[in-house]
């Protein structure tokens, strides 16, 4: 069990679909993150949002557009994909650099396949 | 650019025996975790080292930091086929202040213990 909980655990879109991830935590965490995982590689960060502002946005495409709408809940939104968007796309919240010795703790994903 | 390497990608070994994953990284960093992925699921945080010479032990896992050569080590110690998994690393450089973290994970070193 994690606490950070990922809805939906799989998603098969098309590339024309729109569709939304969403992710929360009830930890206090400040801090909230997306990444995107391939098969056999390590993460990669796409987002961070900071204090429910955006602070990190990784040179991603604008077909995924971050919402943090409160300080529990982060959403990506999902627009036109391409099947090269196919991953695991991973929440992680943490309490950010204040705590440093707090982990960033991961969601157990959504698994997305673009047809 | 931050890279993170490990070495090595893949490790095949037999319960019993001990064996060390590496870490490098290239840029100076305040901290370095250690994550766990079993297939499929999430990453699982190990630890957290902070500082020069840290060092954390939990069950058969021992975590070491050398931040002057930019290394960091897992030993494994009596490796048991529970262990089997992909270890990443994940390194923040500390470039950030806005109460987030931005971290880079390494290659990942997919380890199988052999009964």
């Amino acid at each position: 069990d994690t606490e950070v909980t990922q809805t939906p655990k799989h998603l098969v879109m098309g590339m024309t679909n729109k569709k939304s991830l969403k992710c929360e935590q009830h930890m206090g965490h400040r801090a909230m993150y997306w990444y995107k995982q391939k098969a056999k590689k390590p993460p990669e960060l796409m987002f961070v949002y900071s204090y429910e502002k955006l602070s990190i946005n990784e040179s991603v495409p604008s077909r995924f557009s971050p919402e943090c709408p409160n300080s529990s809940l982060l959403n990506l939104h999902l627009h036109a994909l391409q099947p090269e968007d196919s991953a695991l796309y991973l929440c992680a919240s943490s309490q950010g650099r204040i705590r440093k010795n707090q982990p960033q703790h991961f969601g157990d994903g959504t698994r997305l396949s673009i047809l | 650019e931050l890279k993170v390497e490990q070495n090595p990608l893949f490790l095949s070994m037999q319960e019993g025996k001990n064996y060390t994953i590496y870490c490098n990284y290239s840029t100076t960093s305040d901290r370095l975790y250690w994550y766990r992925q079993d297939p499929g699921k999430s990453l699982e945080s190990l630890f957290v080292l902070l500082s020069n010479g840290a060092v954390k032990q939990e069950g058969r896992l021992m975590a070491s930091l050398d931040t002057k050569a930019r290394l960091s080590t897992l030993h494994i110690t009596a490796a048991v086929h529970d262990l089997s998994a992909t270890y990443f690393c994940a390194v923040d450089p500390g470039l950030f202040n806005f109460g987030n973290e931005k971290l880079t994970f390494g290659t990942g070193t997919r380890l199988t213990i052999i009964p």
